[in-house]
């Protein structure tokens, strides 16, 4: 298994533009995660899902838009990007149950000038 | 969710044991102890949880004390590969949709293990 895949790695934007970061994993979990990391600082959650077609809100999700059309992925989207949203981007996943550990992608680190 | 606190930095010499200190003195009967630690711009990796039982695992050990106020997270023998900041989490273990069972991390503690 890859686990949870992240794409891309690195990128850097202008002001106002747009993207969206791509997550993927191949372990059939149910939940999935987008956080965001400053530096020197813990991550806050920005979405979650419970499964297909189901999001809803984290801590700080203003400036994103989620979708989840499959269980494998869960892709993040940046509209109108911001130098505030200069940060290290995790997505996670986890089984519906169990011990509920939360599995973490490599994350992508965006740069917004 | 109840709030942690733990030490800002620790240090640990190779092949000690690191025995990283949290206290959450407002967590409530439902709720479980999680450690996952991040080691250099690498995502954070689960490490082990408990509800009131001390917990051991390959990685680590877990001691909770009895009025659950506090925990223990002891690595037997720090590597250098150890060496990574540590999140103490407590939270209940949703399993059934909504945002109780979120992680909510901390600024944790950075361990340092020294050769």
């Amino acid at each position: 298994n890859a686990g949870v895949t992240q794409t891309p790695k690195f990128r850097i934007l202008k002001i106002g533009q747009s993207m969206t970061l791509q997550c993927a994993q191949d372990m059939n979990h149910n939940y999935m995660y987008w956080y965001r990391q400053d530096p020197g600082m813990g991550l806050k959650l920005i979405y979650y899902s419970v499964g297909a077609g189901i999001t809803d809100k984290g801590e700080v999700p203003n400036g994103y838009n989620v979708s989840r059309s499959t269980t494998e992925d869960f892709p993040l989207r940046l509209e109108l990007a911001a130098p505030s949203q200069t940060s290290v981007y995790f997505c996670a996943s986890s089984y519906l149950g169990g011990s509920y550990e939360q599995y973490f992608g490599p994350g992508t680190r965006l740069t917004v000038t | 969710d109840a709030k942690t606190t733990q030490p800002p930095s620790m240090d640990c010499a190779e092949g000690r044991a690191a025995n990283l200190p949290c206290n959450h003195s407002t967590i409530s009967g439902n709720e479980y102890v999680y450690w996952y630690r991040q080691i250099h711009s690498q995502g954070p990796q689960y490490i082990i949880h408990g509800l009131k039982n001390n917990e051991t695992n390959e990685m680590a050990s877990l001691i909770i004390t009895e009025d659950r106020k506090s925990s223990t997270l002891i690595l037997p023998h720090a590597t250098l590969r150890d060496t990574a900041v540590y999140y103490c989490i407590v939270r209940v273990p949703n399993r059934g949709g909504g945002s109780q069972g979120n992680l909510i991390f901390g600024k944790g503690t950075k361990l340092s293990v020294k050769p």
